[in-house]
């Protein structure tokens, strides 16, 4: 199993410019989700989804807008870039069992550099 | 004020010393409790994962949940230079199958260096 991939690793983008961040899971995971990563703050939530079709936002969703068409893919798109948005990204993966989530399987990240 | 408060450190320790990480949380329904690890440029994974209050030890590690103080540690004995990480506790409560309350609550994470 390769578990959760990312794609691409590494970005530049200038301000403006769209992009989108491709997540893919092969562990048949109910949950998936988006975060950001900055320095000294911490993961945060951007937006996740709780099955295929089903998305919700997360502490951060302003300027990202999500799609989960298929069980196994979760898409992060950025419509316009912003410099705000330069950041690591992770993706990660859970199920459900008896009233708990499951541990959560984080992707390799992809780096975004928007300038 | 933030479901989760974790001092972000950094903390530096000697090989073999006792090292203890924390975390305090404000919601009292948190009832699953994790440590995670990442390394340098990597993502989490997951390192210790307890229900509700008590103790869990996994070799080195021990995970310790006081749901009456709303207080989770993690506890590393013998540290070596590969737990040379930055360790991230994260919560959850009870949720129903499709509920978008089913996510994790992360700390900020502490950043954890063992020199030789």
């Amino acid at each position: 199993n390769a578990g959760v991939t990312q794609t691409p690793k590494f970005r530049v983008l200038k301000t403006g410019q769209s992009m989108t961040l491709l997540c893919a899971q092969d562990m048949n995971h109910e949950y998936m989700y988006w975060y950001r990563q900055d320095p000294g703050m911490g993961l945060r939530l951007i937006h996740y989804s709780v099955g295929e079709g089903t998305t919700a936002k997360g502490e951060v969703p302003d300027g990202y807008n999500v799609s989960r068409l298929k069980k196994q893919n979760f898409l992060l798109g950025l419509e316009s870039a912003a410099p705000s948005q330069t950041s690591v990204y992770f993706c990660a993966s859970s199920y459900w069992s008896s009233g708990a989530q499951e541990t959560q399987y984080f992707g390799p990240g992809t780096r975004l550099l928007v300038l | 004020q933030k479901e989760v408060e974790q001092d972000p450190g950094p903390l530096s320790v000697p090989e073999g010393a006792i090292v203890s990480l924390n975390c305090t949380y404000s919601n009292s329904a948190f009832q699953y409790f994790m440590w995670y690890r990442q390394y340098s440029r990597k993502g989490p994974e997951l390192l210790m994962y307890t229900y509700s209050s008590g103790n869990k030890e996994d070799g080195r590690f021990t995970a310790q949940v006081d749901k009456s103080s709303k207080y989770i540690s993690l506890f590393i004995r013998d540290s070596q230079p590969s737990d040379s990480a930055t360790y991230l506790c994260a919560m959850s409560g009870f949720v129903n199958r499709g509920s978008t309350l089913g996510r994790l609550y992360f700390g900020r994470g502490t950043q954890l260096t063992v020199w030789p």
